[in-house]
């Protein structure tokens, strides 16, 4: 079946810095992601709607220049949390439309702990 | 904003029982998709019902589709301790799928 992979699974890194998360669609081309912020036992926030060759489309309240969202491929599309503070500590997870039509099933990836200290 | 919400937020049974949770949406869908998630990890993809159907099986997992009560159903039957997760149901309407708060699911052994 379609698989979305994301990488790091883990990661720690100092206030200040930046870091990427990639997230890959392994057997389809997906002209649509979507990154998720969750929290604690807490649903998916829907950050933003990345796709292929424009621009993302960020959700209210989500800073754009905080998280940079490049979709540069059909399988390829990753965030970059830059000047990463410690409150952007949290787990991100991203998903891919199998297919163009809305109506096809979206695949999540395994989900990426970021960890600023 | 949440589309979905799911109901109970937390349900606690013996194996062996079935599991029913509810998910109420707000407006017209194209489908809905029922989630799973494990602690800490993303999340696996267990049914889409599409808006013209009314029910639909998978193994032991049964969903039906309520379009005039926008509300959806999961009914996981002869539950075993591995189903003990958290369950997400998710609307998607063009272009964006939003997600309800999640029903978490103990399976007592």
């Amino acid at each position: 079946g379609a698989v979305v992979s994301q990488h790091p699974s883990w990661v720690i890194c100092k206030s200040g810095t930046s870091v990427k998360i990639e997230c890959r669609s392994l057997d389809f081309q997906a002209t649509t992601m979507f990154w998720y912020r969750q929290f604690p036992k807490q649903s998916l926030m829907l950050m933003a709607t990345s796709n292929e060759g424009s621009k993302a489309t960020y959700e209210q309240g989500v800073e754009k220049d905080k998280f940079l969202i490049n979709h540069a491929s059909l399988t390829l599309s990753t965030l970059t949390v830059t000047s990463a503070h410690p409150e952007d500590s949290s787990f991100y997870i991203c998903s891919a439309r199998w297919g163009s039509g809305s109506g096809n099933t979206i695949y999540f990836g395994e989900g990426s702990w970021l960890t600023v200290v | 904003s949440q589309q979905g919400e799911e109901d109970p937020q937390a349900l606690s049974i013996q194996e062996g029982e079935n599991a029913t949770m509810n998910c109420s949406y707000k407006t017209s869908i194209n489908n809905l998709q029922w989630y799973r998630q494990n602690s800490g990890r993303g999340l696996v993809h267990l049914i889409l019902i599409r808006s013209n159907e009314r029910e639909k099986h998978s193994g032991r997992l049964r969903v039906t589709l309520d379009t005039s009560k926008k509300s959806s159903s999961l009914l996981i039957t002869a539950s075993r301790a591995a189903d003990t997760a958290s369950y997400f149901c998710a609307t998607d309407p063009p272009g964006m799928l939003t997600f309800g708060g999640g029903t978490r699911l103990m399976v007592k052994p």
